[in-house]
C-alpha cells in the first residue's frame, strides 16, 4: 500500500521560531510536493522537486524553503515563522508524468502564535 | 495558466439522493483532470482522473464523472449517497509540468 508519512498531525510554535515539517513517501516517486490549504481557497502549491537536489517555486512559495537530500525525504522550512502561516500543510508524491496520480500525507495542522 | 472553478462551496443532500459536483476549468491544451476527497482530518485521496478517450471515468466509492470539452467541465456524479460520503471533494488539473491547480473544494453534507 502506497505511503505518504508526516512528521507530526500538530504543532504549535511561536512567532519568530524556525519551523521544520518533514515528510517521506515509500514509493520511489521521483516528484515530491508541499502545499498549504486554507479555507475557501483550495489547496496551494508552495514548492515542489522533480529530483533530488532539485526544486522549483510554486505559487506561494515566499517565507519558505525547502530540502531535498535523499529521494524519499522531502522537508518544509518556515525560517521565522509568522501567524498567517497558521494553517494545514499537505505533502504529496508522485512518479513522472502530469497523468500520475498525486498521492497525499494526513497533513500537518500548524499554529503559529 | 491553468485554473479551476468549482461554483458550489457547499451541498446537503440527503442519504439515498443523488448527487452532482460542478467542476470548471481552463485550461490551455489537452487537460489532466482529477477529482480527490478529503475526510475529516484527512489528506487527500484520489476518486477518479481523466487524461484521455473515454469521456465518462468511472471512480471508486462509485463516483463517476464526465468531461465535456465543450463546457470546459469535469463534473461528479454518484447516484445515491451515503453518510459516509460527507466529505470535503477537490477538483484539480495538471499543466504539462506536474503540478496540480485545485479548485476551492465543495463540501457536502449528508443528513439523514
Amino acid at each position: 500500500d502506497v505511503k505518504v508519512t508526516q512528521s507530526s498531525r500538530y504543532l504549535v510554535k511561536r512567532t519568530g521560531e524556525k519551523v521544520f515539517l518533514e515528510c517521506v513517501q515509500d514509493m520511489d516517486h521521483e516528484n515530491m510536493f508541499w502545499y498549504r490549504q486554507d479555507p475557501g481557497l483550495g489547496l496551494r502549491l508552495i514548492y515542489f522537486s522533480y529530483d533530488v537536489k532539485m526544486k522549483e517555486k510554486g505559487d506561494i512559495p515566499e517565507g519558505y524553503s525547502v530540502s531535498r537530500e535523499k529521494k524519499e525525504r522531502f522537508s518544509l522550512i518556515l525560517e521565522s515563522a509568522s501567524t498567517n502561516q497558521t494553517s494545514m500543510y499537505l505533502c504529496a508524491s508522485s512518479g513522472g508524468g502530469q497523468q500520475e496520480t498525486q498521492y497525499f500525507g494526513p497533513g500537518t495542522r500548524l499554529l503559529v502564535l | 495558466a491553468q485554473s479551476v472553478t468549482q461554483p458550489d462551496i457547499h451541498i446537503t443532500v440527503s442519504e439515498g439522493a443523488s448527487l452532482e459536483l460542478r467542476c470548471n476549468y481552463s485550461y490551455g491544451a489537452t487537460p489532466y483532470l482529477f477529482w480527490y476527497v478529503q475526510s475529516p482530518g484527512q489528506g487527500l485521496q484520489l476518486l477518479l482522473k481523466y487524461f484521455s478517450g473515454d469521456t465518462l471515468v468511472q471512480g471508486i466509492k462509485g463516483f463517476e464523472a464526465e468531461f465535456k470539452r465543450s463546457q470546459s467541465s469535469f463534473n461528479l456524479r454518484k447516484p445515491s449517497v451515503h453518510w459516509s460520503d460527507a466529505a470535503e471533494y477537490f477538483c484539480a488539473v495538471a499543466a504539462n509540468d506536474y503540478k496540480l491547480s485545485f479548485g476551492a473544494g465543495t463540501t457536502v453534507t449528508v443528513r439523514a
